[in-house]
């Protein structure tokens, strides 16, 4: 089983910074198996990012997703109000077929 | 645009089991994955498995004893089915479409559904 391990736990920021989330996976997985959603509460997950860097339909453009490997990332370049959620990856492998990280906490400072 | 929607029973007993519909709109259920996914109350998102209209299933080993997927392609519906039910089952349940087009993901997703165990 591929384990993908999110830091950090909570990212306290102001609007406006940028926001740097971190998913590293337990083995390396190709960079077209690795998304990334966003949830915010009482919602389903959103996805925002697949094929490492791809955004999804209507994602806006401060959002980017990049990694190899073990270590992949999800940048927020300047974050909005509505950007302070729950932020998980996703990779597709090996059995269990797909796995989520723990999550990452975007909260405003 | 595709829109997928849960319903079942909110609340369900012990030993019991779970039975979930997800009602895809908007577009065909043939040709791709369909695929459920869970999150208890303030944790993590756990996959629990997808079916494919041809009826190719698979699912999370540490589920796969006790889950069955199955999909009705004439009513455009999918439904999962868990058995032998614990405390450890209550979360929220989501359907969601699986693409698999440079890469693999979900979307889109219903809104998800509550299931709640109380004897």
């Amino acid at each position: 089983e591929i384990v993908l391990t999110q830091s950090p736990g909570t990212l306290s920021l102001s609007p406006g910074e940028r926001a740097t989330l971190s998913c590293r996976a337990s083995q390396s997985i190709s960079t077209f198996y690795l998304a990334w959603y966003q949830q915010k509460p009482g919602q389903a997950p959103r996805l925002l990012i697949y094929g490492t860097s791809t955004r999804a339909t209507g994602i806006p453009g401060r959002f980017s997703g990049s990694g190899s490997g073990t270590d992949f990332s999800l940048t927020i370049s300047g974050l909005e109000p509505e950007d302070f959620a729950v932020y998980y990856c996703q990779q597709y492998g090996a059995s269990p077929r797909f796995t989520f990280g723990g999550g990452t906490k975007v909260e405003i400072k | 645009q595709v829109q997928l929607q849960e319903s079942g029973p909110g609340l369900v007993k012990p030993s019991e089991t779970l039975s979930l519909t997800c009602t895809v709109s908007g577009g065909p259920i043939d040709t791709f994955f369909w695929t459920w996914i869970r999150q208890p109350p303030g944790k993590g998102l756990e996959w629990i498995g997808f079916i494919h209209d041809s009826g190719m299933t698979d699912y999370n080993p540490s589920l796969k004893s006790r889950v069955t997927i199955s999909v009705d392609t004439s009513k455009n519906q999918f439904s999962l089915r868990l058995t032998s039910l614990t405390a450890a089952d209550t979360a929220g349940y989501y359907c969601a479409r699986e693409v698999a087009k440079v890469g693999y993901r979900f979307d889109p997703w219903g809104h998800g559904t509550l299931v709640t165990l109380a004897s």
